[in-house]
């Protein structure tokens, strides 16, 4: 048990749906993180929020849209997805964001398939 | 080409041998992660360093600066050490971490 939770595990939707992933960390950590597993891929950074402030948007298409509503919550809303966004989708949770001697904190992921 | 290159890229071992899995990397680092990833997804952080060596159990992490290069040892491997291991470098140009593509290690009885 890491602290971070990801809900839900797994979720399968087509190209039309709307869903929301969400983490929530106790850890009393201020930066959360989204970042995306592909097969055979190294994990991608998504998004970054620090203190609630988003300070980095990895070059994300618009159809994954972030909030961060307080410090220990983080959601990654999902719209119009293509079948190439199937992937695991991890969050994690640091400290601060910018420290670099801190260790990331992950949640078990999201397993998500778009048909 | 990533910033930061793994080897080998899969991995088989008899119980109780000794692993090594390296890790290189491009760039001016300020710290270098290794993470283990268990089937099923979930990550955990198992060691962070900037220099020399670090020891928990019976793992093993060791870095050289000059030559960016790292290794993960793992001594009297378990087959419950059968994960992806993930090298993650800190580059000195950014605060996001950089990822290599994972190793992944199969320890049989």
């Amino acid at each position: 048990e890491t602290g971070v939770t990801q809900t839900p595990r797994h979720l399968v939707m087509g190209m039309t749906n709307k869903k929301s992933l969400k983490c929530e960390q106790h850890l009393g950590h201020n930066a959360m993180y989204w970042y995306k597993q592909s097969a055979k891929k190294p994990l991608e950074l998504m998004f970054v929020y620090n203190f609630k402030e988003q300070t980095e948007n990895n070059s994300v298409p618009s159809r994954f849209s972030p909030e961060c509503p307080n410090s220990s919550h983080l959601f990654l809303h999902l719209h119009t997805l293509q079948p190439e966004d199937s992937a695991l989708y991890l969050c994690a949770s640091s400290p601060a964001e910018g420290i670099h001697n801190e260790k990331l904190f992950f949640g078990s992921g999201t397993q998500l398939s778009v048909l | 080409k990533n910033e930061v290159e793994q080897s080998p890229q899969n991995l088989t071992a008899q119980e109780g041998e000794f692993i090594t899995i390296n890790c290189s990397y491009s760039v001016g680092i300020s710290a270098l992660h290794w993470l283990q990833q268990h089937p099923g997804g979930g990550i955990v952080s198992l060691f962070m360093l900037s220099s020399g060596k670090k020891k928990h159990g019976r793992l093993i992490a060791t870095i050289n600066i000059q030559e960016k290069h790292s290794s993960l040892h793992i001594t009297a491997s378990h087959p419950r050490d059968s994960a992806v291991y993930i090298c993650a470098v800190h580059s000195n140009s950014g605060y996001a971490l950089n990822f290599g593509k994972g190793t992944s290690l199969l320890v049989t009885p």
